[in-house]
């Protein structure tokens, strides 16, 4: 059984450049949700997808968006990067009948210059 | 909204000692409580978790946490610490309906002193 993997481990980029960051789901896991952690913090709730369609946003602006692939693989996109976007992005997958059972994967860390 | 505080943000303990780590929630329904671990350069891992049921959690590792209500608390605890348990821990709470958008405390760093 594949775990969940993220790509890439690392990446910098510069104010206002665009990112797309790419997660590959559990095997079967069909909900996909992303977080940002930035240092000495715990990870924030961006959005969560099911179904191929955003299913619930915290708190973060519309230049943060998703997609969700019908192999239940993901991606986030980040548009006009700021200094304070840097952080590590984690993914999180897991079957929409159990979605207290999460399971996330390494990581992207962005650091944005 | 729900939000969690987790008191001390660093726990330094000897080998052998008891582990606790302590975490306050709030949530206007009933909710899910959830410990991770993350070691450095990793995601996160699930510890164990609350949803319903027996209020005394047993999770992998040795680690256990107990959901009190009245207490608006789940705090977990170890009885013997070894030097692999050092990492941060983080307490997350999501309601029943959105369990997978959960609300994470700020971590606590945990030491093991040999």
């Amino acid at each position: 059984e594949t775990g969940v993997t993220q790509s890439p481990t690392h990446l910098i980029k510069t104010r206002g450049q665009q990112v797309t960051l790419r997660c590959s789901s559990q095997s079967g896991h069909n909900t996909v949700s992303w977080y940002q952690q930035a240092l000495g913090q715990g990870p924030q709730f961006i959005f969560q997808y099911y179904r191929e369609e955003e299913n619930g946003r915290g708190n973060f602006p519309p230049r943060f968006s998703g997609l969700q692939f019908p192999n239940y693989s993901s991606e986030l996109n980040v548009n006009a990067l700021e200094l304070d976007d840097s952080a590590l992005y984690l993914c999180a997958s897991s079957f929409a009948s159990a979605q207290e059972t999460q399971y996330f994967g390494p990581g992207t860390r962005l650091l944005v210059l | 909204a729900q939000s969690v505080t987790q008191l001390g943000s660093h726990v330094s303990v000897s080998e052998g000692a008891l582990v606790l780590l302590r975490c306050n929630y709030s949530s206007s329904v009933p909710p899910y409580l959830f410990w991770y671990v993350q070691y450095p350069n990793q995601g996160l891992q699930l510890l164990l978790k609350y949803t319903t049921g027996a209020t005394l959690v047993k999770g992998i590792n040795g680690f256990e946490a107990e959901f009190k209500k009245s207490e608006t608390s789940f705090h977990l605890t170890k009885p013997s610490a070894h030097m692999s348990d050092a990492a941060e821990y983080f307490c997350a709470v999501s309601d029943r309906t959105n369990a997978g958008k959960s609300t994470f405390g700020d971590g606590t760093t945990l030491t093991v002193k040999p």
